[in-house]
């Protein structure tokens, strides 16, 4: 299975960009990077997804390494409400085995 | 318009009995997958349904099994519950196909707790 290592916890003062690292050494050459995040008592909510291109919408970017291994999601000014756990998953095609491992996901809290 | 709804919120079963949960996914989407998160195992890949049939399964028992209808209701059931199985059950839906440039939408989830 191919699956991701992100740091456990991260910090960020509210108002300031933040870059949340996923390392996925293991991607082949089909497999979409996602991102969900969830928070307290609720469902993980999508976040943005990419394949090799950079992704920008209207609540964060992806960037994405050029040998797909590591990808980063940024969140250009946290709020308070940024503040969950957030998990980068790879998607590859069915009955490969590649289906969504969650991981334990970084927690970030926002500092206000 | 309407999220991915899950039904019952909550559900209290006993130790060996059977549960169904339900999930309807959002108008148009083709695919449900569902998922058990617990403290301990943190989100866990159950299975995955595309058009009526599973196209992917996680590492569980033959105890927890899905299917799939034609409207893309789905509906994952598990028997001889055991205390373990006590968890948040959720379910999520994209409008899936042979391409992967999906999204997923969640669904609140279902808390199971066997007693």
């Amino acid at each position: 299975d191919a699956k991701t290592t992100q740091p456990n916890s991260m910090e960020s003062n509210e108002e300031e960009p933040v870059h949340l690292p996923c390392n996925h050494s293991t991607i082949s050459g089909t497999d979409y990077i996602h991102w969900y995040r969830q928070l307290p008592s609720q469902g993980p909510e999508y976040v943005i997804h990419g394949l090799t291109s950079n992704v920008n919408n209207r609540m964060a970017s992806l960037a994405i390494a050029e040998d797909r291994k590591s990808s980063t999601l940024i969140l250009h000014r946290a709020t308070l409400r940024d503040a969950a756990v957030y998990y980068c998953i790879l998607r590859g095609e069915p009955n490969t085995g590649n289906q969504f491992y969650f991981g334990t996901g970084t927690s970030l809290t926002v500092i206000p | 318009k309407a999220g991915v709804t899950q039904t019952p919120r909550y559900l209290i079963k006993t130790r060996g009995q059977q549960v169904t949960l339900s999930c309807s996914p959002i108008s148009g989407h083709r695919s449900v997958s569902w998922y058990q998160q617990t403290p301990g195992q943190g989100l866990q890949f159950l299975f995955e349904y595309f058009s009526e049939t599973q196209r992917n399964k996680g590492n569980f028992p033959g105890r927890f099994s899905g299917r799939q209808f034609s409207n893309s209701r789905s509906e994952m059931n598990v028997s001889t519950l055991e205390l373990g199985d006590s968890a948040l059950y959720l379910c999520a839906s994209s409008l899936g196909g042979q391409g992967l440039g999906y999204g997923y939408t969640f669904g609140s989830g279902t808390r199971l707790t066997v007693v």
